[in-house]
């Protein structure tokens, strides 16, 4: 079946210093999300990805979506303690309506 | 705040006992998604419904079923519970109904079984 694999599952990293997770599917996506779940909260959005190769950036965060639209990553520079919880990618799932969730990545950031 | 509503926030039951909970869409959102996270895991998606219709179906065991009525608010039946069952059952929502929007979640109930 489908699956939507993220790596690292955890990650501590020292404030001021950049955090990376890849988000790698085992089928092409038309689209990718990111989402991010603050400790305690539900999931929100950050932001889509369509085009292959599309690049995106929101302040310190940059999301990439690889050519061939079966992988993407989320970069993070210079880590702020907001930037704490963890980070899902999700894509539609093959042939049906529904968002298919990674594993997700947990970010804990030392102050 | 996501415009999304879930009743109850947390709820306390024993095994074999029935639950409904209780999700209320954004203002236009047409589709309802129910999701279900235990402790430190990713969101497993149970189940869709679109403007009143079974959109698409998880991995939801045969103890639950949904529905959405006709002013799109949705519920979750939870039966015969186990000890298994205690999670975060999140409801989403979004504008329409395929795979490519983004989806809004409500703050979630904790249900635990005890």
């Amino acid at each position: 079946g489908q699956q939507v694999m993220q790596i690292p599952q955890y990650q501590h990293v020292q404030e001021g210093e950049d955090f990376t997770t890849y988000c790698n599917s085992s089928t092409t996506l038309s689209n990718i999300q990111w989402y991010k779940q603050r400790p305690g909260g539900h999931p929100v959005f950050l932001i889509q990805l369509v085009k292959s190769g599309e690049v995106k950036k929101q302040k310190r965060l940059t999301f990439q979506f690889g050519e061939a639209k079966k992988n993407s990553s989320l970069h993070i520079t210079a880590t702020q303690t907001t930037d704490v919880g963890t980070y899902f990618c999700a894509g539609p799932e093959t042939g049906a309506n529904n968002l298919f969730f990674g594993t997700g990545t947990r970010l804990t950031v030392i102050p | 705040d996501s415009g999304v509503t879930q009743t109850p926030k947390h709820l306390i039951t024993a095994t074999g006992q029935r639950v409904t909970l209780r999700c209320s869409p954004r203002s236009g959102d047409l589709s309802v998604y129910w999701y279900q996270q235990s402790l430190d895991q990713g969101l497993q998606f149970l189940i869709q419904y679109y403007n009143g219709e079974e959109r698409a179906k998880g991995n939801i065991l045969e103890r639950f079923s949904a529905q959405q009525f006709p002013d799109l608010h949705s519920e979750l039946n939870l039966s015969s519970l186990e000890l298994g069952d205690s999670a975060l059952y999140f409801c989403a929502s979004s504008v329409s109904g395929t795979g490519s929007i983004e989806q809004f979640f409500g703050p979630g109930t904790r249900l635990t079984v005890l």
